[in-house]
């Protein structure tokens, strides 16, 4: 049980390009959902809190404009990276936080999304 | 909240060895802590979690050990495989929202 999924693995676009990653929950329901990017050897930052149904909580210095998160299901965050630039090139990774019938406020993180923006 | 470091400290160990990983906190209002495992390229895996309750806590092969008075978290392997080499973090949840705080990670090396 608690597994998260995010799609896609891997990005590589071009400057101006957005994109989109998609964090699903497959057998558990979360009603929060976090979204982290992690540069190389460096720990997990927390970018924003996605609520089901409600906005996002940002954290400061993370843009809401250029960073655009729904939670649109119980099962599914997805966050949008609008006109990526190289600086955007990173580990996104998501996770969920578990209810009930798993670890109650334990955090289960998807496998990450690779962003290279060229 | 986040914990940023250029270099990891790394922890290399024969294998078969028993393996402790350290890690140190700042909010002692923090009343969960998880253990996480990121192998290269993915994401990181729970492994275990104790709450500000409990001094210790016991898995499959590993162990946490929470110490308020100093504020010290460890994370104890035993007999420690190659597929335990990863970089592991610790992480506190002492606010609101569930919101966790990373530390800096230690990378683990697991020399055959």
């Amino acid at each position: 049980g608690a597994v998260v999924s995010q799609h896609p693995s891997w990005v590589i676009c071009k400057s101006g390009t957005s994109v989109k990653i998609e964090c699903r929950s497959l057998d558990f329901q979360a009603t929060t959902m976090f979204w982290y990017r992690q540069f190389p050897k460096q720990s997990l930052m927390l970018m924003a809190t996605s609520n089901e149904g409600s906005k996002a909580t940002y954290e400061q210095g993370v843009e809401k404009d250029k960073f655009l998160i729904n939670h649109a299901s119980l099962t599914l965050s997805t966050l949008t990276v609008t006109s990526a630039h190289p600086e955007d090139s990173s580990f996104y990774i998501c996770s969920a936080l578990g209810g009930q019938g798993i670890v109650l406020g334990t955090q289960y993180f998807g496998p990450g999304t690779r962003l290279l923006v060229l | 909240g986040e914990s940023v470091g250029l270099h990891l400290p790394t922890l290399s160990v024969q294998e078969g060895d028993n393996s402790i990983i350290n890690c140190a906190y700042s909010n002692s209002a923090s009343d969960y802590f998880i253990w996480y495992k990121q192998e290269s390229g993915k994401g990181p895996q729970f492994i275990i979690d104790i709450r500000s309750n409990m001094d210790k806590r016991q898995g499959q092969r590993v162990t946490v050990l929470l110490n308020k008075t100093v504020k010290h978290l460890s994370l104890q392997i035993a007999a420690t495989q190659p597929g335990d080499s990863a970089v592991y973090f610790c992480a506190e949840n002492g606010s609101a929202g569930n919101m966790l705080t990373f530390g800096g990670g230690t990378r683990l090396m697991v020399k055959p």
